[in-house]
């Protein structure tokens, strides 16, 4: 496709669970983002990866939050031992360097 | 049309007036800001973008407007449809991941 996809759109898990939400960036785009959203909330950053450099995790929460980019494509977010506070809409976007930001349409995770 | 000074969390406007939407930034190295428009259930869409070597940039009804003395951002629409009601978030570049602020509701009766 042409934009952002996530999948999945949505994921209902209990606590203490495990989850992994993926992302794939637009083709060529050298950059990619994950952002949390919680309801009525703004986005809050997360992890960036930019191209072959060290991403940059500052945003990520707890270590129980992780993400890995394969083959500069591809991004996975992985949760582990989920709490209910982790429940929000998980945001990707994928850039060309430093320019725009295209956004998928989110994951939105409800733990129970 | 109505303003709104500092940062509110939501603004009303009547269908054809002009809404501005304001938005404070916070790191004076931020050399790149965009406007997103953000519809329920959606992800962020790009509005316009704007870089620090200027003060105005204007698009298809959108205006936005770069003020780095008091690291002051603003977005203008001209003749506000209710197509354009959603939340509109500022975002600034100090070099890393975009910074986003608090999102601004707009809302607009017919």
């Amino acid at each position: 496709g042409a934009g952002v996809s996530q999948s999945p759109s949505n994921k209902v898990t209990e606590k203490g669970k495990d989850v992994e939400l993926r992302c794939d960036p637009i083709s060529g785009h050298t950059a990619l983002y994950w952002y949390r959203q919680s309801l009525g909330q703004g986005l809050e950053f997360l992890i960036y990866f930019q191209g072959n450099s060290a991403p940059d995790k500052s945003g990520l929460p707890s270590d129980r939050f992780s993400a890995e980019r394969t083959g500069g494509s591809v991004s996975t977010l992985t949760i582990q031992r989920t709490q209910q506070e982790d429940s929000a809409v998980y945001l990707c976007a994928s850039s060309f360097y430093t320019r725009e930001l295209f956004f998928g349409e989110g994951s939105r995770l409800t733990v129970l | 049309g109505e303003s709104v000074g500092l940062h509110l969390p939501t603004l009303s406007v009547q269908e054809g007036d002009n809404s501005i939407i304001n938005c404070a930034y916070s790191n004076s190295a931020s050399d790149y800001f965009i406007w997103y428009k953000q519809e329920s259930g959606k992800g962020p869409q790009f509005i316009i973008d704007i870089r620090s070597n200027m003060d105005k940039r204007q698009g298809q009804r959108v205006t936005v407007l770069l003020n780095k003395t008091v690291k002051h951002l603003s977005l203008q629409i001209a003749a506000t449809q209710p197509g354009d009601s959603a939340v509109y978030f500022c975002a600034e570049n100090p070099g890393t991941a975009l910074i986003f602020g608090k999102g601004t509701t707009l809302s607009v009766s017919s």
